[in-house]
């Protein structure tokens, strides 16, 4: 199956720096999406994002399709932003439907 | 607007005992509904999507079963907990065909095995 691969695991900011979180993905795809899951677990939809370029406020994401990769930037960070972030795919393979999840970056901003 | 509930929010119980954990949805008919489970606070697995009342299909062979008895309500449930059973329970639903369906979660059930 497809593999997806998200880097940093980890990463401190102090708030109000930027960041750019990097998802890498084996094979072609028809779906992807960003996630934040906050404190409490809740998951967050962030982006749906197979091609192109989006942006909602301090966040933005960028994924290049035909380079396998996806980013996603956040901007003068805040506390609140603190949690786990998800990259997840869904291959383009006939019968492809699954959403195949990263294992996430861990991102905690002090104030 | 669409809302997703789930409950209980968390649940602690014996092994052996059995399971049942609700998902329902609002706002919106005919959705494709998904059960996850996230273990050790990281990487979700998909173990049952539901096309339809009735429609189950199954990604991993475990100890759970999930059924849909209606459009909007989505159960999952266990005849006797293993330990490995202990986990986050994230319910979701989406829109679309199922490869690029856009899925939104719900808030999760946190189960504790003991």
């Amino acid at each position: 199956g497809i593999q997806v691969e998200q880097s940093p695991p980890d990463l401190i900011l102090q708030e109000g720096a930027n960041s750019t979180l990097r998802c890498n993905f084996s094979d072609s795809v028809n779906n992807l999406q960003w996630f934040h899951q906050n404190p409490w677990g809740q998951l967050i939809n962030l982006f749906y994002i197979p091609s192109g370029t989006k942006q909602n406020g301090r966040l933005s994401a960028t994924t290049v399709a035909t380079e396998r990769y996806s980013l996603l930037y956040i901007s003068s960070s805040q506390t609140t932003d603190s949690g786990v972030y998800f990259c997840a795919v869904v291959g383009s393979g006939a019968g492809s439907y699954q959403l195949t999840f990263g294992k996430g970056t861990k991102l905690s901003v002090i104030p | 607007s669409q809302t997703i509930h789930q409950w209980p929010a968390t649940l602690v119980q014996p092994v052996g005992s059995p399971l049942s954990l609700e998902c329902t949805v609002e706002g919106t008919s005919n959705p494709n509904l998904y059960w996850y489970r996230q273990a050790a606070g990281r990487g979700l697995q998909l173990l049952f999507y539901s096309v339809g009342i009735g429609q189950i299909s199954s990604e991993v062979p475990q100890n759970l079963s999930a059924s849909r008895p209606q459009d909007r309500q989505f159960i999952l449930s266990s005849k006797k907990l293993l330990l490995s059973d202990s986990g986050f329970y994230l319910c979701a639903w989406g829109r679309g065909p199922l490869s690029t369906d856009t899925q939104y979660f719900g808030p999760g059930t946190r189960l504790t095995v003991l």
